[in-house]
């Protein structure tokens, strides 16, 4: 069965470090890709995603994400995290075939610190 | 850019009685739209999907005389909790699928008591 994996559940970091969020997918198929950001009682704002092409994809916020095939990774990066980006982040993909449907990660709490 | 309407974003309602959650998509057609559930700190459940003119089709172990989906047009899906009970208390979430690049867009969500 088809699985995303966010293994940090929380995650805390200065304001102007760098950040990394993980994320792991099982699929047999070829994936498309995506990075949501919620505030809390909020919906998901779209972050950034990957259908096809450069594996390297900017987004929004100076956030970026690279896709990883060989190690079915697509993780997510800022360069200098800002005390705004304090939110739940979540990975999620979905596959041509696969009925438009996402599955998602089970999400990481971003927590800044100043 | 793409943007997707939900409304109420908070609504209490006595046990046993029917909740209705609208799902607009405001500038581009939905191709297709999903609801999913959300309970507190726990990631998206998806609960089903809809195409336009057709019927829902609901996800294991969601029951679909509780939660009715009707997709009557390309902008508009709505999820009704029938006999509503407190443990059907949750953040419900929509998303649509379509516009030019075929994306996926949430509205923002509605925040469901029931007492």
């Amino acid at each position: 069965a088809q699985s995303v994996t966010q293994p940090d559940i929380h995650i805390t970091v200065s304001e102007g470090a760098s950040l990394e969020l993980r994320c792991n997918y099982s699929y047999g198929a070829t994936p498309y890709l995506f990075w949501y950001v919620q505030s809390p009682g909020q919906g998901l704002q779209l972050l950034l995603k990957y259908f096809s092409g450069d594996t390297l994809v900017q987004g929004i916020k100076g956030f970026e994400a690279e896709f990883k095939r060989s190690q079915s990774s697509f993780n997510l990066r800022k360069p200098s995290v800002h005390w705004s980006d304090a939110a739940e982040y979540f990975c999620a993909v979905g596959f041509t075939g696969g009925g438009n449907k996402l599955t998602f990660g089970t999400g990481t709490q971003l927590k800044v610190e100043l | 850019g793409a943007v997707v309407s939900q409304h109420p974003s908070r609504v209490i309602c006595k046990s046993g009685t029917s909740v209705k959650i609208e799902c607009r998509s405001l500038d581009f057609q939905a191709t297709t739209m999903f609801w999913y559930r959300q309970f507190p700190k726990q990631s998206l459940m998806l609960m089903a999907t809809s195409n336009e003119g057709s019927k829902a089709t609901y996800e294991q172990g969601v029951e679909k005389d509780k939660f009715l989906i009707n997709h009557a047009s390309l902008t508009l899906s709505t999820l009704t909790v029938t006999s509503a009970h407190p443990e059907d208390s949750s953040f419900y979430i929509c998303s649509a699928r379509g516009g030019k690049d075929y994306g996926y867009t949430f509205g923002s969500g509605t925040r469901l008591t029931v007492v």
